[in-house]
């Protein structure tokens, strides 16, 4: 398969824990995204990537939100001091011409 | 970003052609006309992306309007795996996609 690939898929953890999730995007794209989707609402956007550089972040990507990109291929999305509103959907997605999405992580915070 | 209106919901009968709607009265020159859908529990689905003219592809059409202010994706033949939030999305590939509420298909068989 060479789509964009998310691990974990799922994951759940306890308030307070960190977590982290790992994006590698289709070989050939130099731009990643990251995305928050909770139930019933749209991908909100959180921050992208061109190749190594973080071009932009989103008001959502509280200080506990940190992501990197650091030799410009797989990207990790790390939160910390998780709470439970951190549960919801990340979404992984790369682009050459066209935007593609991996399926996402799942993420429970108890 | 220029902004999308789309119904909430639809409902089809397998089988059948489904037209889903999509206003952009704001649409600039470089705004490029993207659907993406969304299957339950996965991520969206890229389908088809337009900037004038009438696009075709193994999944849909897209049909844009003369004056580019709305726009139209044809399913031709709805199956029950169609049933998914289809997006509308004006996207220039500066930035990143934004993403409304878009429209919920529901396929009856």
């Amino acid at each position: 398969d060479t789509g964009v690939s998310q691990d974990p898929r799922h994951k759940i953890t306890k308030r307070g824990q960190n977590v982290t999730f790992r994006c590698d995007p289709i070989s050939e794209h130099n731009r990643l995204y990251w995305y928050r989707q909770t139930l019933g609402q749209g991908p909100e956007f959180l921050t992208y990537f061109q190749n190594e550089a973080q071009l932009e972040k989103s008001r959502l990507l509280s200080d506990r939100f940190s992501a990197e990109r650091p030799k410009g291929s797989f990207s990790t999305l790390e939160i910390q001091r998780t709470e439970q509103g951190d549960s919801a959907m990340y979404l992984c997605a790369s682009s050459g011409n066209t935007i593609y999405f991996g399926e996402g992580s799942w993420l429970t915070v108890v | 970003d220029a902004k999308t209106t789309q119904p909430n919901s639809m409902e089809s009968n397998e089988e059948e052609p489904v037209h889903l709607p999509c206003n952009h009265s704001t649409i600039s020159g470089t705004d490029y006309i993207h659907w993406y859908r969304q299957l339950p529990s996965q991520g969206p689905e890229y389908v088809i992306h337009g900037l004038t003219s009438n696009v075709n592809n193994r999944m849909a059409s897209l049909a844009i309007a003369e004056d580019r202010k709305s726009s139209t994706l044809i399913l031709h033949r709805a199956t029950l795996r169609d049933a998914a939030v289809y997006y509308c999305i004006l996207y220039t590939g500066r930035r990143a996609l934004t993403f409304g509420s878009g429209t919920r298909l529901q396929v009856q068989p």
